[in-house]
């Protein structure tokens, strides 16, 4: 069993709806969460960091934590064609600043006009 | 701009030929990071460094090389003795802390014939 699961879609949504992303993990120590965008032959570029557990907004992003399910999410409204990427979350324990950072595979997002 | 640049984008090369990967940033980070990346797999550590002069192996060192003589820089030698070299090779760098998020280039993509 993988660390970090995540759907890798694809997913496929009108322009205007709700995005719901999400992941599960194993390693209850992860304390350090992130989500990352990537756009087709980029590196993927930092969205979302959050740490313990909670709710974190920026803009028309949401990055949410549950650690008790060992669950997060990040939700996008009022989703435009230009959030077509691929999605990737990430996490870490933190223990030192040695600790490895694990990644989900990635969903891939296309958003319809 | 502080970022990070990786070249080339793309790079071929003939099988049996070792082949570096060339990473520079300007964000004044400590620690560098080298990632293959292949589809459904997500982002896989190659090796990292968080000082000068000093490196650690990641998940799937082998065959591959690092050096690191300067902050700045921290080029990847792929060597004819990594059995499946194709693939996406993005570099990154943090500051040295405890759960610290990474920043990224935008990747080279390397194919081997």
């Amino acid at each position: 069993q993988k660390e970090v699961e995540q759907d890798p879609g694809p997913l496929s949504v009108p322009e205007g709806a709700i995005v719901s992303l999400n992941c599960t993990y194993s390693n209850s120590a992860f304390q350090y969460f992130m989500w990352y965008r990537q756009y087709s032959r980029k590196g993927p570029e930092l969205l979302m960091y959050t740490y313990s557990s909670g709710n974190k907004e920026d803009g028309r992003f949401t990055a949410q934590v549950d650690k008790s399910s060992k669950y997060i999410s990040l939700f996008i409204r009022d989703s435009q064609p230009s959030d077509s990427a691929t999605y990737l979350c990430a996490m870490s324990a933190g223990y030192s600043s040695a600790s490895k950072i694990i990644f989900g595979s990635g969903t891939r997002l296309s958003i319809r006009p | 701009d502080g970022g990070i640049t990786q070249s080339p984008k793309y790079l071929f090369r003939k099988e049996g030929q070792n082949v570096t990967l060339s990473c520079e940033q300007n964000l004044n980070h400590d620690a560098m990071y080298w990632y293959r990346q292949d589809p459904g797999q997500g982002l896989r550590l190659i090796y990292y460094s968080q000082i000068v002069n000093d490196f650690q192996k990641g998940d799937i060192a082998e065959g591959y090389s690092v050096s690191r003589e300067k902050k700045e820089s921290f080029p990847l030698t792929v060597t004819s003795a990594q059995k499946n070299p194709t693939a996406f090779y993005l570099c990154a760098s943090s500051i040295v802390d405890r759960g610290s998020p990474l920043h990224f280039g935008n990747g080279t993509r390397l194919t081997v014939t």
